[in-house]
């Protein structure tokens, strides 16, 4: 299997602030990469696919970008909606898998 | 708009099997151009992909499960299924239905489904 290890597993950051989070996978995954966004009791929401292109309807500030099997999101100005948990995910290959999780926190 | 709803018991026995179905509205589950997924969440923890089923009946399995899991699909209701069977503590979670688009990520999922495994 493909691990997907994200970091930090958690990021205190501020209204405002641009943010990165990290995702390195254990293999090349091409730029089969998707992150998703998912809120307490809630379901995730996907953000982005193929490591850099936004879904419909997600704010520009998010965006992806990849260097070799390291994929990054960042969030340009952090917005109060923003703060979350967010997944990476693989899908190069059977079976797919996730990163564990950065939890966004306001500071 | 699509909408995807998960249905089942939220309690069973060790031993026994989990079941739950995934009811899909605003869309066709036998549409071509999409696969349909089930994922779940333990509490507090990460998502683990659990399988895809296309409307033809064709699946793809997490190895960690697919000795216990079974997932099917029904078009005439446009529902699929999850079975998991001789559960344990540890297969309690959320469980959500989810759908796959042409690039195999899921962009429409269901509210989840909370499953607790307990005597």
């Amino acid at each position: 299997d493909i691990q997907m290890t994200q970091s930090p597993s958690t990021l205190s950051a501020y209204v405002g602030d641009r943010v990165t989070i990290t995702c390195r996978a254990s293999q090349s995954i091409s730029s089969w990469l998707a992150w998703y966004q998912q809120k307490p009791g809630k379901a995730p929401k996907l953000l982005i696919y193929k490591a850099s292109t936004l879904e419909g309807g997600v704010p520009s500030r998010f965006s992806g970008s990849e260097s070799g099997t390291e994929f990054t999101l960042t969030i340009s100005s952090l917005q109060p909606d923003d703060f979350a948990t967010y997944y990476c995910q693989q899908y190069n290959s059977f079976p797919y898998t996730f990163g564990q999780g950065t939890k966004l926190e306001i500071k | 708009q699509l909408q995807l709803q998960e249905s089942g018991p939220g309690l069973v026995k060790p031993s026994e099997t989990l079941s739950l179905t995934c009811t899909v509205s605003g869309g066709s589950i036998s549409s071509s151009s999409y696969y349909w997924g089930w994922i779940r969440q333990p509490p507090e923890k990460g998502l683990e992909w659990i399988g895809n089923i296309y409307y033809s009946g064709s699946t793809f399995y997490n190895p960690s499960l697919k000795s216990r899991v079974i997932i099917s699909v029904d078009t005439s209701n446009n529902q699929f299924s999850l079975k998991v069977n001789s559960v344990t503590a540890t297969d309690t979670a959320v469980y959500y239905c989810a759908r796959l688009e042409s690039s195999a990520t899921f962009d429409f999922w269901g509210q989840g489904a909370l499953v607790i495994v307990s005597s």
